[in-house]
């Protein structure tokens, strides 16, 4: 079946510094992506929707410029958290939408990135 | 705007207890509804969806109906299990362009004692 890879899985990274997370779509072509954070023992929220070959559209509150999303091809997303700071620190997660039976959609996750900003 | 409202955790069970966990909805039009579960540091799996009214989405012995008059859809298990120890998501998605753009819940951490 259809599946969704981040990379790195946990990453450590120091204040101040940048770290790009990867979401890939494995076996399906996906023009939509979004991108979720998880903090401790809460829910997730969207930071944005990712769209390929146009900008993505963050969500009320998150900013563009700290959080950068690229997403050049139907199976690749990036999220690159810039100048990260130690409130950074969080499980970010991504998800995939494709088509199937010809009309219905259905969302991939993939496993989840731990960002540590020491 | 849309928002998702779950029973507030832990829920603590022994084996074989009868498990249900509240799920309510707001949202405009006829959103999609989903259970997902999220196992100790791991992503999200897709427990169970169901995108109409009374559509009933089922899976290894975990069920949950669409009503739309309460706009409701809980979760509910008849016997749970030890491995069914983990955090739960209920969550909608609206149609159109924005389908899998999800709101979630606020999770519910479920603990099963043997």
């Amino acid at each position: 079946g259809a599946v969704v890879s981040q990379h790195p899985s946990w990453v450590i990274c120091k204040s101040g510094t940048s770290v790009k997370i990867e979401c890939r779509s494995l076996d399906f072509q996906a023009t939509t992506m979004f991108w979720y954070r998880q903090f401790p023992k809460q829910s997730l929220m969207l930071m944005a929707t990712s769209n390929e070959g146009s900008k993505a559209t963050y969500e009320q509150g998150v900013e563009k410029d700290k959080f950068l999303i690229n997403h050049a091809s139907l199976t690749l997303s990036t999220l690159t958290v810039t100048s990260a700071h130690p409130e950074d620190s969080s499980f970010y997660i991504c998800s995939a939408r494709t088509w199937t039976d010809g009309s219905r959609n259905t969302i991939y996750f993939g496993e989840g990135s731990w960002l540590t900003v020491v | 705007g849309d928002s998702v409202t779950q029973m507030e955790g832990p829920v603590t069970l022994s084996e074989e207890a009868f498990l249900t966990i509240n799920c309510t909805y707001t949202a405009t039009g006829y959103p999609s509804l989903f259970w997902y579960v999220q196992y100790p540091g791991e992503g999200l799996q897709l427990l169970l969806k169901a995108t109409k009214a009374d559509d009933k989405g089922s899976n290894k012995g975990f069920e949950a109906t669409y009503r739309k008059e309460t706009t409701s859809f809980h979760l509910e298990k008849g016997s749970v299990q030890v491995s069914d120890s983990a955090v739960y998501f209920c969550a909608l998605s609206t149609g159109g362009t924005s389908y899998g753009k999800l709101t979630f819940g606020q999770g519910t951490i479920l603990t099963v004692h043997p």
